[in-house]
């Protein structure tokens, strides 16, 4: 069975105080790793799909990396409008066709 | 680049009334169409997906069920709400040739 932890849970930073997300998981035959972030009462925006260790990915401020148990997404020199949930969710094979989710992390950024 | 409808926004219902959530897609054909529920301050849970007409797999039992009465519709109901059938519900859609999911904005759904 696939599982995803993320961790922590929530994290407070400073404006321009950079962190990381982590997001570890087991799954048979990783066929992607996805970043979403979700604003409160609004559906998970996508971000990011990783597919293989080593593999890395960037939009704006934030950073994607993979290896073969868990990936993280950095964030460099936040801003307050970077608060929201983070979620992370991985594909595996076996013909499965929907996604695993972690339960999040709770981002919020103080000017 | 598809878009996803989902209505209502919002939605308080009373213990033992009928459901019934509806999500459409634009944008793409023969998208793979999930239902998820997410509570508060917890991942997702997939509660049904599809790959096409009439074609509906259950990942929980559960009060709830799925049809897919056209390509790029997709309906969640139940006969009798519960209590902790309370929730945000959200519908995704897979394009065939792509591997990411997008979401559509969720229904808050509440049952008293």
């Amino acid at each position: 069975e696939d599982q995803v932890t993320q961790s922590p849970e929530a994290l407070r930073l400073q404006e321009g105080e950079s962190s990381s997300l982590n997001c570890s998981y087991t799954v048979s035959g990783l066929r992607g790793l996805f970043w979403y972030r979700q604003d409160p009462g609004k559906g998970p925006e996508f971000l990011f799909t990783l597919y293989s260790a080593g593999e890395e990915k960037e939009k704006e401020r934030l950073k994607a990396t993979l290896t073969k148990k868990e990936s993280f997404l950095h964030i460099t020199a936040p801003k307050p409008e970077d608060s929201a949930t983070y979620l992370c969710a991985v594909r595996g094979g076996a013909g499965r066709r929907a996604l695993t989710f972690g339960s999040g992390t709770r981002l919020q950024v103080q000017p | 680049s598809q878009t996803i409808h989902q209505w209502p926004a919002t939605l308080v219902q009373p213990v033992g009334s009928p459901l019934s959530l509806e999500c459409t897609v634009e944008g793409t054909s023969n998208p793979n169409l999930y239902w998820y529920r997410q509570a508060a301050g917890r991942g997702l849970q997939l509660l049904f997906y599809s790959v096409g007409i009439g074609q509906i797999s259950s990942e929980v039992p559960q009060n709830l069920s799925a049809s897919r009465p056209q390509d790029r519709q997709f309906i969640l109901s139940s006969k009798k709400l519960l209590l902790s059938d309370s929730g945000f519900y959200l519908c995704a859609c897979t394009a065939r040739s792509y591997n990411e999911q997008f979401f559509g904005p969720g229904t808050r759904l509440t049952v008293l």
